[in-house]
């Protein structure tokens, strides 16, 4: 019930395309989900992150799309560029806590 | 920069050596956390620190010791490490008051154990 489910683990698009990286959780208590970017050897930055009580959030190229009955959610990045290769995380917390549970990241390339 | 700075940014340490990593957080935060990362596994958090209290141990080996002196410094103490905890080790401080708890991270430490 604590898991959060990340996939894929690895994606390379060509530049221009719209990567879709999927998390899925089970603990329906958990109201706050960021995603995290993080270049090597660079620790995790916040990107964009959304609660429950939205089903879509935009932040410059970066969407966040979520789905509460089905309990998902994705990280949409449009017009994607060679800078934007990093891995990915999702992350989900409880209310009241400050503990993130995150998944296993996503490996993003982006071809010039 | 994430205003979470961590020293050293690499060690290599043998199995009987005893090495510490510094977390330093200029952002007012009062909470700090370590975590533990490795290829291909979630980030592991390892322990929480909420105003130099410790609130969290995820079953860590007694070979890591925490120390948080104040809101703004963390440390972690390693002894006779095991190859398998190479691995990069990376800070993070948040707020605790309010609903959100955004964690900022450092740059972590690239940890080897020969």
């Amino acid at each position: 019930q604590q898991q959060v489910k990340q996939s894929p683990q690895s994606l390379i698009v060509q530049k221009g395309g719209i990567p879709i990286i999927n998390c899925a959780y089970e603990n329906t208590a958990f109201d706050y989900f960021p995603w995290y970017q993080q270049f090597p050897g660079k620790g995790p930055a916040l990107l964009i992150a959304i609660r429950p009580d939205v089903s879509e959030k935009k932040e410059g190229r970066f969407t966040i799309s979520f789905n509460k009955s089905a309990k998902q959610f994705s990280l949409h990045i449009m017009d994607s560029q060679p800078g934007d290769s990093a891995t990915y995380f999702c992350a989900a917390s409880r209310p009241g806590t400050y503990k993130y549970i995150f998944g296993t990241g996503t490996r993003l390339k982006v071809l010039a | 920069e994430t205003g979470v700075t961590q020293t050293p940014r690499h060690l290599v340490m043998g199995m009987t050596n005893k090495k510490s990593l510094k977390c330093e957080q200029h952002l007012g935060h009062n909470a700090m956390y370590w975590y533990k990362q490795s290829a291909k596994k979630p980030l592991e958090l390892m322990f929480v620190y909420n105003f130099k209290e410790q609130t969290e141990n995820n079953s860590v080996p007694s070979r890591f010791s925490p120390e948080c002196p104040n809101s703004s410094h963390l440390f972690l103490h390693l002894h006779t490490l095991q190859p398998e905890d190479s691995a990069l080790y990376l800070c993070a401080s948040s707020r605790t008051g309010g609903l959100l708890y955004e964690q900022y991270f450092g740059p972590g430490t690239r940890l080897t154990v020969t």
